[in-house]
């Protein structure tokens, strides 16, 4: 069975600070990978997402994510962070191919922004 | 478009009552889920559907039924609530990319 993983589960920054998160996965083939972005009180929204190609991918609100089969990773970064990205992430993934397109979700990864 | 909503927001039920929450979708999307969400859990699949007519269980389906009568709407059922089934849930829908979009949630609380 699929898993994810986000080590860290609070995570403290200050405004202007570089920012990482980490994620990694067990699946047996290269999954379907994204990270949503959960304000408080409110649904999921999408970050950005990885099907295949380029490894390093672009998102929404200054994000991106860079792929590594080797480490089964799929970690999120933003280079400069703004006190609105206080939130909760969730690195998720889903089987590629056709299928039920069913997301496995991490724990989560609260992020508090130090103005 | 309103993309996906849920019906009610907010519900507090008493240990045995029963409840339906509502979905909608308006993208015309074949795939639906029902996940609840609790601290420190992510969030977790009770329950999904590959198209109208269809329904599967997900992670965590017991205590839970669903169906889908119309390819736009998925009905999460609870017969006999208990108080393990608090928790924030969230419907979502996608069509053939992978790409799901949620709605706003549904705070459940059963006392």
């Amino acid at each position: 069975a699929q898993s994810v993983t986000q080590p860290d589960i609070h995570i403290t920054v200050s405004e202007g600070a570089s920012l990482e998160l980490r994620c990694n996965y067990s699946y047996g083939a290269t999954p379907y990978l994204f990270w949503y972005v959960q304000s408080p009180g409110q649904g999921l929204q999408l970050l950005l997402k990885y099907f295949s190609g380029d490894t390093l991918v672009q998102g929404i609100k200054g994000f991106e994510a860079e792929f590594k089969r080797s480490q089964s990773s799929f970690n999120l970064r933003k280079p400069s962070v703004h006190w609105s990205d206080a939130a909760e992430y969730f690195c998720a993934v889903a089987p590629s191919g056709a299928g039920s397109y069913q997301l496995t979700f991490g724990k989560g990864t609260k992020l508090s922004v130090i103005p | 478009n309103a993309g996906v909503t849920q019906t009610p927001k907010f519900r507090v039920l008493k240990t045995g009552q029963s409840m339906t929450l509502l979905c909608a979708q308006d993208m015309n999307h074949e795939y639906m889920y029902w996940y609840r969400q609790d601290p420190g859990m992510g969030l977790r699949l009770i329950h999904y559907s590959v198209g109208e007519g269809t329904t599967a269980k997900g992670e965590v389906p017991d205590g839970y039924n669903v169906s889908r009568l119309k390819k736009q709407n998925f009905l999460l059922g609870l017969e006999s609530a208990a108080p393990s089934q608090t928790s924030v849930y969230f419907c979502a829908s996608t069509e053939f990319s992978g790409e799901q979009f949620f709605g706003p949630g549904t705070r459940l609380t059963v006392l």
